[in-house]
């Protein structure tokens, strides 16, 4: 059975340091790979989506990166700001649907 | 691009009252669709998956006499939550893949619904 984890559970940082997030899956027959923002009381923003084949995206101050072998991924936020705080989960598609992991609770602080 | 849409996106009711969640997918034909429910301060967890035309398939633990799910039709599914209880107050998501892309290409999530059982 798949299952994602996520490290650090919770992350406060200054505002502009860059930060690295840790997404980690136990099987590495995976379809995707996906970040995704969730704000408080709030749905999904989905961030990046890579493919099993890619071993990293790129969208703006973000860049994942995928290493199937091993079965993890990092989320690397450049320059961090108050409005990325927020909670980050990574997700894996296993079959059809997604298996989440815990999720990171960011704070960036002014 | 594909659009899921969720509906209420709040809600509150009475205990023992139930509740429908209805999930839609605006421009494309969803044969499966993926309920997920999300614990405070937990990750969101599958619960049953929607499939049109037969019974939903639900994951162990989950009650299906009191979470019933109907695929109504290739662009509706709903989650009914029987005689809720102020436990089953929880974040309430639903997704579906667009049959016309590859598996490994993005998915498509409603927005949620908050369900709070007083």
């Amino acid at each position: 059975k798949q299952e994602v984890t996520q490290i650090p559970a919770a992350l406060s940082v200054p505002e502009g340091e860059n930060l690295v997030l840790n997404c980690s899956f136990t099987d590495s027959a995976i379809y995707n790979l996906q970040w995704f923002r969730q704000d408080p009381g709030k749905g999904l923003t989905s961030l990046l989506l890579i493919q099993s084949s890619q071993r990293e995206q790129t969208s703006g101050r973000l860049n994942a990166s995928l290493d199937k072998s091993s079965g993890r991924s990092t989320l690397y936020i450049a320059a961090s700001q108050p409005g990325d705080s927020a909670t980050y989960l990574c997700a894996v598609v296993d079959g059809q649907n997604f298996v989440f992991g815990p999720g990171t609770r960011l704070s960036v602080l002014p | 691009g594909a659009v899921v849409s969720q509906h209420p996106s709040r809600v509150i009711c009475k205990s023992g009252t139930s509740v429908k969640i209805e999930c839609r997918s605006l421009d494309f034909q969803a044969t499966t669709m993926f309920w997920y429910r999300q614990f405070p301060k937990k990750s969101l967890m599958l619960m049953a998956t929607s499939n049109e035309g037969s019974k939903a398939t639900y994951e162990q633990g989950v009650e299906k006499d009191k979470f019933l799910i109907n695929h109504a039709s290739l662009t509706l599914s709903t989650l009914t939550v029987t005689s809720a209880h102020p436990e089953d107050s929880s974040f309430y998501i639903c997704s579906a893949p667009d049959p016309h892309r590859a598996m490994n290409t993005e998915a498509f999530f409603g927005q949620g619904t908050r369900l709070t059982v007083v």
